[in-house]
């Protein structure tokens, strides 16, 4: 299984301050088909997960530009560039180039 | 809009087994797979396996091999998941996810004597 490592463990921000979140995967996850299979999730208090970033780099519909991905291979990073206080709760990794899907263990920003 | 709805928390005993529903609307069913993902209390988010509804092909993770069905039902638009032999360690928030964009709003399964 390929295993998600994401840093730090928890995060405490300001509003208006960035925030950066790490991502490591035990194997590469650039597809043959050259598509990099690397999401990001926002799980909100209370609420199911929803996805701000996909295929490493992409803003999902109506996520904020303040949100960014990048990276490549197996190490990636979710930026915040100013946060907001409605961007509160735990952020995933996540990768589907191979089953089983797996998690990164999640960064609670607060 | 897209919308997957799914069916009310389930309390257990320890050797039982819960069924879980899933409703999809809102897009071609048969379109798209479906994931059932875990959350215990406290905890991060696990993939349980998934289903094609075109054609009931399922995928599990080998932790949940024998122990976990995924179906779906393309007269009514529905996911199931049914876990056997539930221990209390299967006590956790369960979800359904389309394609990992859009997610049901979990059932919390308790296992409990």
């Amino acid at each position: 299984d390929i295993v998600m490592t994401q840093s730090p463990p928890s995060l405490s921000v300001a509003p208006g301050q960035p925030a950066s979140i790490s991502c490591r995967s035990s194997q590469s996850l650039l597809h043959s088909d050259a598509k990099t299979y690397l999401y990001w999730f926002l799980q909100k208090p209370g609420q199911s997960p929803q996805l701000l970033i996909f295929e490493v780099s992409k803003r999902f519909t109506g996520v904020p530009d303040r949100f960014s991905g990048s990276g490549s291979g197996t190490d990636f990073t979710l930026k915040i560039s100013r946060v907001e206080p409605e961007d509160v709760g735990v952020y995933y990794c996540m990768q589907s180039i191979q089953l089983p899907i797996t998690f990164g263990g999640g960064t609670k920003v607060e | 809009q897209v919308q997957l709805v799914q069916s009310g928390p389930e309390m257990k005993k320890p050797g039982a087994s819960v069924k879980v529903s899933c409703k999809a609307s809102g897009y071609s069913f048969t379109r798209s797979g479906i994931s059932w993902v875990r959350q215990a209390p406290g905890q991060g988010l696990e993939w349980m396996g998934g289903v094609n509804p075109y054609n009931g092909n399922t995928k599990y993770a080998q932790k949940f091999q024998g122990r976990v069905t995924m179906t779906a039902d393309t007269s009514t638009n529905t996911t199931y998941m049914e876990v056997r032999s539930l221990t209390y360690d299967d006590t956790a928030v369960y979800f359904c996810a389309r394609d990992t964009v859009d997610w049901g709003q979990g059932t919390l399964v308790t296992v409990s004597s």
